[in-house]
């Protein structure tokens, strides 16, 4: 079973805060993502990548830097957090592209007072 | 509007019954499709891929595909109280992205 972990896995913080989350993946994938899932939208991409120093834009991407520095790591940065950031946040990856499995980390939940 | 649609958003069953889920897109350039199983509390998992017209069948679960209606269905039989989860469909598009539905809630009564 493909192993993906992210840290932490809740936090709070306030409006204007700094936020990192962290993912972790030990599959040798190539691609990465980071979705936010909320009740009535399902999951939503924000940003992903297809290898170390790559990135590519999602559908949601506006309030959100990400980077990945290596095969395994991708990291979410929340610069300016606001209330409309506070959701539940997976970090998921797969081997390709469009034809294969994404395997989810446990999530994120984020709280954005 | 979301172009990807699942329907019903919640349903409820009765243990032993069956399960029937739906999805359709709107974008006529997606392809294949997937389904997803969420148990509360966790993280998506994939249950079923179907890239062809037809059926294809997993042990309780039966997927159904009709690529001119751009309509997929999950059909579980024998239902258990461990199948109670949200079920998410996806969607591949033209840029090989996926499009996600926002899930049909299952609840299996005992």
């Amino acid at each position: 079973e493909a192993a993906v972990t992210q840290s932490p896995r809740n936090k709070v913080t306030v409006t204007g805060g700094n936020v990192t989350l962290s993912c972790r993946q030990t599959n040798s994938h190539n691609y990465m993502y980071w979705y936010r899932q909320d009740t009535g939208h399902g999951l939503r991409l924000i940003h992903y990548s297809y290898g170390a120093g790559n990135l590519q834009i999602g559908d949601v991407p506006d309030g959100y830097k990400a980077t990945r520095t290596t095969q395994e790591d991708f990291f979410l940065l929340l610069e300016l957090a606001s209330p409309s950031q506070t959701s539940l946040y997976f970090c998921a990856s797969s081997v390709g592209q469009g034809q294969n499995t994404l395997y989810f980390g446990a999530g994120t939940r984020l709280s954005v007072l | 509007q979301q172009k990807v649609q699942q329907s019903p958003e919640s349903l409820i069953v009765p243990e032993g019954g069956m399960a029937s889920l739906n999805c359709t897109s709107s974008d006529r350039n997606v392809d294949y499709f997937w389904w997803y199983r969420q148990h509360s509390g966790k993280s998506p998992k994939m249950l079923m891929s179907i890239f062809s017209n037809g059926e294809k069948e997993e042990g309780r679960f039966t997927v159904h595909l009709n690529k001119a209606s751009l309509h997929t269905s999950l059909h579980i039989r024998d239902s258990q109280p461990s199948d109670s989860a949200l079920y998410l469909c996806a969607a591949r598009d033209s840029n090989y992205q996926l499009i996600w539905g926002s899930g049909t809630k299952l609840i299996i009564k005992p």
